[in-house]
């Protein structure tokens, strides 16, 4: 079966503390995975994408296909960070691909 | 260029009414998607266009919630005899084709009575 899971419901953590949000997939072929991000009062966009290889606002994601992990990380969060982060996989197969998404985890970063 | 727009942005009806829910997608993007959010909860896919394949409607929770995309363009989610359980906020996505980004549109926010 094709899923995302996401642990965490819920992350708290202190301004200038490290956060890792965790994501982990199950899907047999090459995954292709994504973090979006929704801020408070904002549309829901994306983060960042594996396959960029980009650090987006500090954040980064290393796909780790051992533990079939996507795990997101940040050395200092800031309060702004705070927000409501969804993993997804690229899932499906051939012309009917979609997203299957976690049920994210909701960051809040206390000052 | 313009995003993804919703409309109504609010939404209040009464238990047993018809609601339609409408989503203008990112002009040329041929997958259009629809997701609910429920208070608290996460992204709960509901149904997916592509171009003009037949939409995967794998989602949908009953027969009361139903979906039409006009070629490309406008989407209508139609939900019959909404139940109190319907309240969330509906979201619209496009994406140029279905690997690629989603563009959310603001939602809309259902409210049952």
């Amino acid at each position: 079966a094709q899923r995302v899971t996401q642990p965490e419901k819920l992350l708290s953590v202190f301004k200038g503390a490290p956060v890792e949000l965790k994501c982990n997939y199950s899907y047999s072929g090459s995954p292709e995975l994504f973090w979006y991000v929704q801020y408070s009062r904002q549309r829901l966009q994306l983060l960042l994408r594996h396959i960029s290889r980009e650090s987006i606002k500090g954040f980064t994601a290393d796909l780790n296909k051992g533990e079939t992990s996507f795990h997101l990380k940040k050395p200092f969060a800031q309060e702004e960070d705070s927000a409501m982060y969804y993993c997804a996989l690229l899932g499906g197969a051939g012309n009917n691909r979609k997203l299957i998404w976690g049920l994210g985890t909701s960051l809040a970063v206390n000052p | 260029g313009a995003g993804v727009s919703q409309s109504p942005s609010n939404k209040v009806t009464e238990k047993g009414k018809d609601v339609e829910l409408r989503c203008d997608p990112i002009s040329g993007h041929t997958a259009l998607y629809w997701y609910r959010q429920r208070l608290g909860q996460g992204l709960e896919f509901l149904i997916y266009f592509q171009g003009n394949s037949a939409p995967d409607k794998s989602g949908l929770p009953s027969d009361r919630f139903s979906a039409e995309r006009t070629g490309e363009s406008v989407s209508t989610l139609t939900i019959q005899r909404t139940q109190q359980e319907d309240s969330a906020v509906y979201l619209c996505a496009s994406s140029g084709r279905s690997q690629e980004t989603q563009y959310f549109g603001p939602g809309t926010r259902l409210l049952v009575l």
